[in-house]
Parts: C-alpha cells; sequence; structure tokens
C-alpha cells in the first residue's frame, strides 16, 4: 500500500497570509494526488486532483504542485471560509489512501 | 446539482450486521463509479471499497474484505454496503463519494451516516 505522509498536522494563520501543506507517498504515484478540504456539516470538498488541476468552481487561490513522491497545496491569501481539515489521497492505485491531515486554524 | 444522501446507519451489537444506503441524484448515477468511505471518531479518511459503474469491477480494503459487500441498483439509482460480522473498529462516519472513472478522485461526497459497534 502507498503511505502517504501529511505534514504539519497543525496550522495557524491569519486571513491573507499565505500557507502550504505537504504530503509524501511512499513511493511515486505519478501525479495522481488529490487534495479536500473537510468542515463540520459540511461534505468534503475536492480542491485539487492529478497534483495541480484546479476542481471546478474552487477559488484560484488554491493551488497544487508536485509529481512523484512530493505533492504540496498551496493557499495564498487566506480567506475566513479557508480554515478547517486538509486531506491529501493518491488516486493512482488501489487500496487509495489518505494523508493523516492538517488542521489550519484562526491565529 | 449532485445529491448524495447515505442512510441506514445505527447502533449495532458486534458480530450484527447492518446496511448503508446511498441515494444519487443531480447526474447519471449508472455512468459513474461510486465508492464508500469512512472515519473512525476524530480519525482520518479511509477508503473502504469501490464498484465500477457495471458493477463489473469491485474492490475493497483488506480491513473490511470478506465482511463487507458494495453493491448497486442503478434502476434506483442507489449505492450500498452491506456489513457483517461487524467489530467495535468499525464505528465511523461512512460517506460515499463519486469517481468520474478510474485514476480520478472522488468529486462528490455525501454527508455521512453515523454507525457505532457496540455492546
Amino acid at each position: 500500500d502507498v503511505q502517504m505522509t501529511q505534514s504539519p498536522y497543525n496550522l495557524a494563520a491569519s486571513p491573507g497570509e499565505s500557507v502550504s501543506i505537504n504530503c509524501k507517498a511512499s513511493k511515486s504515484i505519478s501525479k495522481y494526488l488529490a487534495w479536500y478540504q473537510q468542515k463540520p456539516g459540511k461534505a468534503n470538498k475536492l480542491l485539487i486532483y492529478d497534483g495541480s488541476t484546479l476542481q471546478s468552481g474552487i477559488p484560484s487561490r488554491f493551488s497544487g504542485s508536485g509529481s512523484g513522491t512530493d505533492f504540496t497545496l498551496t493557499i495564498r491569501s487566506l480567506e475566513p471560509e479557508d480554515f478547517g481539515l486538509y486531506y491529501c489521497q493518491q488516486h493512482n492505485e488501489y487500496p487509495f489512501t489518505f494523508g493523516s491531515g492538517t488542521k489550519l486554524e484562526i491565529k | 446539482e449532485v445529491q448524495l444522501v447515505e442512510s441506514g446507519g445505527g447502533l449495532v451489537q458486534p458480530g450484527r450486521s447492518l446496511k448503508l444506503s446511498c441515494l444519487a441524484s443531480g447526474f447519471t448515477f449508472s455512468n459513474y463509479g461510486m465508492n464508500w468511505i469512512r472515519q473512525a471518531p476524530g480519525k482520518g479518511l479511509e477508503w473502504v471499497a469501490s464498484i465500477s459503474s457495471s458493477s463489473s469491477y469491485i474492490y475493497y480494503a483488506d480491513t473490511v474484505k470478506g465482511r463487507f459487500t458494495i453493491s448497486r441498483d442503478n434502476a434506483k439509482n442507489t449505492l450500498y454496503l452491506q456489513m457483517t460480522s461487524l467489530r467495535s473498529e468499525d464505528t465511523a462516519l461512512y460517506y460515499c463519494a463519486r469517481r468520474v472513472y478510474p485514476g480520478t478522485p472522488f468529486d462528490y461526497w455525501g454527508q455521512g451516516v453515523m454507525v457505532t459497534v457496540s455492546s
């Protein structure tokens, strides 16, 4: 199975700042990495797939980069609604595996 | 609007069975692969099972293989998860999610249904 190591576990930032979340795969997954946002009472939202492709309807302040084993989600100019949990997931092979999550909190 | 609504959760004793349903609307259900993903309380996401659009291809996580069965009824726009021999570690919020085609991520998720396995 592909192990996904996500960091940091917690992140505190202020609105307007930029943050980055990292995800490392235990073996190459080519470009097949997705990022999701999770908020209480709402359906999980797909933000980025194929490493850097922005899902339809997602603001351009979200961006993804990387390939192979190392990937990064960057959120520029944080908005209040961006705070929540973020997960990476490899969608290259079964079993699909997720990172352990990053909690983005307001500083 | 794409909607996925899970149902069938609840409190169940260890060793018993439970069947979850996911009613889909707002898209042509028979064209999409469907999936179950779960999240134990305070924990991360764990993929559980996947089924292709025509039910030709089915995959399970090792943790549920032999105990859970994923199925679908395209005429009823409904995805199912039959869970047997339930264990305390199966306690989780169970989500259904859609995939466009193999190699793609989960583009729409339901809000989840809670399953609690306890005596």
